[in-house]
């Protein structure tokens, strides 16, 4: 099993661009999330999806789209990038809610020039 | 909304050495307590989480932590460290108010010294 899986790893945008991250698990999870990471903030909750056809805001949403496509793949969309969105995005997933154990990706470093 | 405070951003210690990292969290109502840990350029995994009964939680790698109602607090303990403890560790809360909302601290880096 490969877990939660990220692409890309690394990306850099000009500002005003768009890019997708994509975000696979293969744990047969319901739930799965979308967190930036950023210096002295820890992780903040941007998108999640607590199961297949259903999306809801977290802590930082403005900026940003999701679309859970199916139960293994949930994809944040950048429509305009911008400077303020230069961080590490981590993918997450857990059997359901909010009692899981989420499992994490290995990250998206995104920086937005 | 909850609110997760990690007060140390930075903990030195010296192999071998206890060490005791500090989180407290704001909300009143009944909460899931968890911490992760995140080594360099890797994702987070799950040290141990408190879901209910008993007050004192064992995880991996030697760690315990123990929930405090009264004080809201989660702290994080290890008798005595390794090298291999060095990472960034995080505290998350979630409640069942706000079901699959996780709210995370800004994470304390331990750095444990030979």
């Amino acid at each position: 099993n490969a877990g939660v899986t990220q692409t890309p790893k690394f990306q850099v945008l000009k500002t005003g661009q768009s890019m997708t991250l994509q975000c696979a698990q293969d744990m047969n999870h319901n739930s799965m999330y979308w967190y930036r990471q950023d210096p002295g903030m820890g992780l903040r909750l941007i998108y999640y999806s607590a199961s297949e056809g259903t999306t809801d805001k977290g802590e930082v949403p403005n900026g940003y789209n999701v679309s859970r496509l199916n139960k293994r793949e949930f994809s944040l969309r950048l429509e305009s990038a911008a400077p303020s969105q230069t961080s590490v995005y981590f993918c997450a997933s857990s059997p359901s809610g909010s009692s899981d154990t989420q499992y994490f990706g290995p990250g998206t470093r995104l920086t937005v020039l | 909304a909850q609110s997760v405070t990690q007060l140390d951003s930075q903990v030195p210690v010296f192999e071998e050495a206890p060490v005791e990292l500090r989180c407290n969290y704001s909300s009143s109502v009944s909460v899931y307590l968890f911490w992760y840990v995140q080594y360099p350029n890797q994702g987070l995994q799950l040290l141990l989480k408190y879901l209910s009964g008993s007050t004192l939680v064992k995880g991996i790698n030697g760690f315990e932590a123990e929930f405090n109602k009264s004080q809201t607090s989660f702290h994080l303990r290890k008798p005595s460290v390794h090298i291999s403890d060095t990472a960034e560790y995080f505290c998350a809360v979630s409640d069942w108010t706000n079901f699959n909302k996780f709210y995370f601290g800004s994470g304390t880096k331990l750095n444990v010294k030979p």
